[in-house]
């Protein structure tokens, strides 16, 4: 079976800290697939960032940046010098080779950037 | 642009009513999906279609059916609604798995039942 665990339900924060977003994932199947989503008050899901299990390379875009470790089935998303307007859910999700389209979701981390 | 729409950002509706929500994209997307987000509990899935007159039950399908008549929407019925099912409805689509591509998202509707 999958899981998504995002351990962290809120966290808050004051403006310019780095804050890191822990996202830990449970499958046998050996191909598979990483995604963050951003949830802004306003509703709609927003599509951060793809990874597969065969790339272990992390990523940098911006003030964003991924950290994907096999080894501790971890794919944690990092926001360096945060902004009130990084203020959303975000959502960690995981979808199998195996397991046709569907994405297994954890239940989100509610992250408050205070100025 | 992916669009995907969904027909009302608000919804009220009594119990026991027959209740419609629709989504349509404009990507010829083949894969179409409907969640239901609740808190404390994040998105899950009710049910999905792989192409048109096709659709397979996710995890929580008890209550709902769905309806893709035409490849571009997907239709979630509430055959009679009942006040547990007062939730924020969201729909995705994506295209047929070439790379696993993202889903993409509607608004959402968040849904009320009296």
């Amino acid at each position: 079976a999958q899981k998504v665990t995002q351990a962290q339900t809120e966290i808050s924060v004051v403006e310019k800290e780095d804050v890191t977003l822990d996202c830990v994932y449970e499958t046998r199947d050996t191909t598979y697939y990483l995604f963050w989503y951003k949830q802004p008050p306003s509703g709609e899901l927003v599509f951060l960032i793809r990874r597969n299990s065969f790339d272990e390379q992390n990523e940098i875009s911006g003030r964003y940046s991924w950290n994907f470790q096999k080894s501790t089935s971890s794919f944690n998303f990092t926001i360096t010098a945060s902004q009130v307007v990084d203020s959303a859910v975000y959502f960690c999700a995981l979808q199998t080779q195996g397991g046709s389209e569907k994405l297994v979701f954890g239940k989100g981390t509610k992250l408050t950037v205070n100025p | 642009d992916v669009k995907v729409t969904q027909s009302s950002r608000y919804l009220v509706k009594r119990t026991g009513e027959k209740v419609f929500l629709e989504c349509v994209q404009d990507m010829d997307h083949e894969n179409m999906f409907w969640y239901r987000q609740d808190p404390g509990l994040g998105l899950r899935l009710i049910y999905f279609s792989y192409d048109v007159k096709m659709k397979e039950k996710g995890d929580i399908p008890e209550g709902y059916s769905v309806s893709r008549e035409k490849k571009e929407r997907f239709s979630l019925i509430l055959e009679s609604a009942s006040t547990n099912q007062t939730s924020m409805y969201l729909c995705a689509s994506s295209p047929r798995r070439v790379g696993n591509q993202p889903q993409h998202f509607g608004d959402g509707t968040r849904l009320s039942i009296l």
